[in-house]
């Protein structure tokens, strides 16, 4: 399988509720990443999986958590949505730990109203 | 903490010209350079890096040049053909960091034909 694919591709939900979004790389892509994009900013690293155990992770809350499972798929998963949480979630994926460029998903647009 | 900035939100170029978009940087523990390219309602596209034992980098009509010393790296688009207008993110990734990537805001380039 090639490519990285992001489902859903758009999200409305309401203040406090959770919800999670779903990512599936490429075949022997162990390293994903999760990225934050608000309206005209670039992407926010949120937390990096490396062979399903967190590897890293950006200035986001702990209500934001994630899985990686051995089939190369992931989830984000964000508890009590709050309005600023409204963005573009992008998954990101790549072979290892080397320093290539991600294959980047086209994201979830996530609105929280 | 914006490690990563991109200062020029937008720019505009006439067809065949040269583009050259900006990049500036805050943290020495990056060793690796990265930009990419996004289309709207796609996700960004890895279009050319340079590690940082190296100043240039080319590739077709794309080329990045890095100047450590001023914590400053450019992408240069010759010539610039209308199908380069996008949105233009400038990452930087560091060992000590699993390699995950920060990235600048992004500049919007738009090529007259």
């Amino acid at each position: 399988e090639t490519g990285v694919t992001q489902s859903p591709t758009h999200l409305i939900k309401t203040r406090g509720q959770q919800v999670t979004l779903r990512c599936s790389s490429q075949s022997g892509h162990n390293t994903v990443s999760w990225y934050q994009q608000a309206l005209g900013q670039g992407p926010q690293f949120i937390f990096q999986y490396y062979r399903e155990e967190e590897n890293g992770r950006g200035n986001f809350p702990p209500r934001f958590s994630g899985l990686q499972f051995p089939n190369y798929s992931s989830e984000l998963n964000v508890n009590a949505l709050e309005l600023d949480d409204s963005a573009l979630y992008l998954c990101a994926s790549r072979p290892g730990r080397t320093n290539y460029g991600y294959t980047f998903g086209s994201g979830t647009r996530l609105t929280v109203v | 903490d914006q490690q990563v900035k991109q200062n020029s939100p937008s720019l505009s170029v006439q067809e065949g010209r040269i583009s050259i978009l900006n990049c500036d940087y805050t943290n020495s523990m990056f060793d690796y350079f990265l930009w990419y390219k996004k289309y709207p309602a796609e996700g960004p596209t890895f279009l050319i890096s340079i590690s940082s034992i190296k100043d240039k980098n080319e590739d077709g009509r794309f080329t990045v040049f890095l100047n450590k010393s001023a914590k400053h790296l450019s992408l240069h688009i010759v010539p610039s053909q209308p199908g380069d207008s996008a949105v233009y993110f400038c990452a930087a990734s560091a060992v000590t960091n699993n390699n995950d990537m920060r990235f600048g805001a992004g500049t919007r380039l738009t090529v007259k034909p």
